[in-house]
């Protein structure tokens, strides 16, 4: 069984703290990995995207992946209310070329003013 | 330009009734995903679609699932009968750039 863990959280920062989110995934053969922001009652939306290992910057977000370890995270800079929701991890398994995603079931994020 | 158009938004129905999910994805993408989303298992891949070909239904939950796209611009996916148990938030998203998948607003199905 092919997983992505999350921590359910939730995670509470104040305002304009760095919020680190971690995931980690049991297929060595995932080569893709996905975060996904989703509020409340709404869908997910796709926030970032990382292929290979290192960092990737985007704005405020920073996604790190390390296929050695098979870790994922993504850090938010000066966290603001706005950013509360639940973070969604997922990775893409190789033999099926990238497109079956795996979802971890999400970490709840609560920045507080 | 619009995106992933999901019908209906909600529905309540009871045990032993067929229920029609219908998704119109973005237009030009050739990837078409339906997911199911529950508090307990989180976002479960059910079946995905790639120029209107069922590529993998290994997450359809049983043969009471089945899934359909007729074209490009439109998909359906029936319960029948459905189940309590079937109750959840059914997304469909689609792409053209590979894993770059636009959700749906989602369907919420609650059977009684």
């Amino acid at each position: 069984q092919k997983e992505v863990e999350q921590n359910s959280g939730p995670l509470s920062v104040p305002e304009g703290a760095i919020a680190s989110l971690n995931c980690t995934y049991s297929d060595r053969g995932s080569q893709s990995f996905f975060w996904y922001r989703q509020y409340s009652g709404k869908s997910p939306e796709l926030i970032m995207s990382i292929y290979s290992n290192g960092d990737k910057e985007d704005g405020r977000f920073t996604a790190q992946l390390n296929k050695a370890s098979q870790y994922v995270s993504l850090l938010i800079r000066d966290s603001q209310p706005s950013d509360s929701a639940t973070y969604l991890c997922a990775g893409g398994p190789w033999d099926t070329g990238f497109q079956k995603l795996v979802f971890g079931t999400g970490t709840r994020l609560l920045v507080s003013p | 330009d619009a995106g992933v158009i999901q019908s209906p938004r909600h529905e309540v129905t009871e045990m032993g009734q067929e229920v029609t999910l219908r998704c119109k994805p973005i237009s030009g993408h050739d990837y078409l995903f339906w997911y199911r989303q529950t508090m307990m298992r989180g976002l479960e891949l059910l079946i995905y679609f790639n120029n209107n070909v069922p590529i993998d239904d290994s997450g359809m939950p049983e043969d009471r699932f089945s899934a359909k796209m007729p074209n490009a611009s439109f998909s359906t996916l029936k319960i029948q009968p459905s189940e309590p148990r079937d109750s959840a938030v059914y997304f469909c998203a689609s792409s053209l750039i590979v894993n770059e998948q636009f959700f749906g607003p989602g369907t919420r199905l609650t059977v009684l």
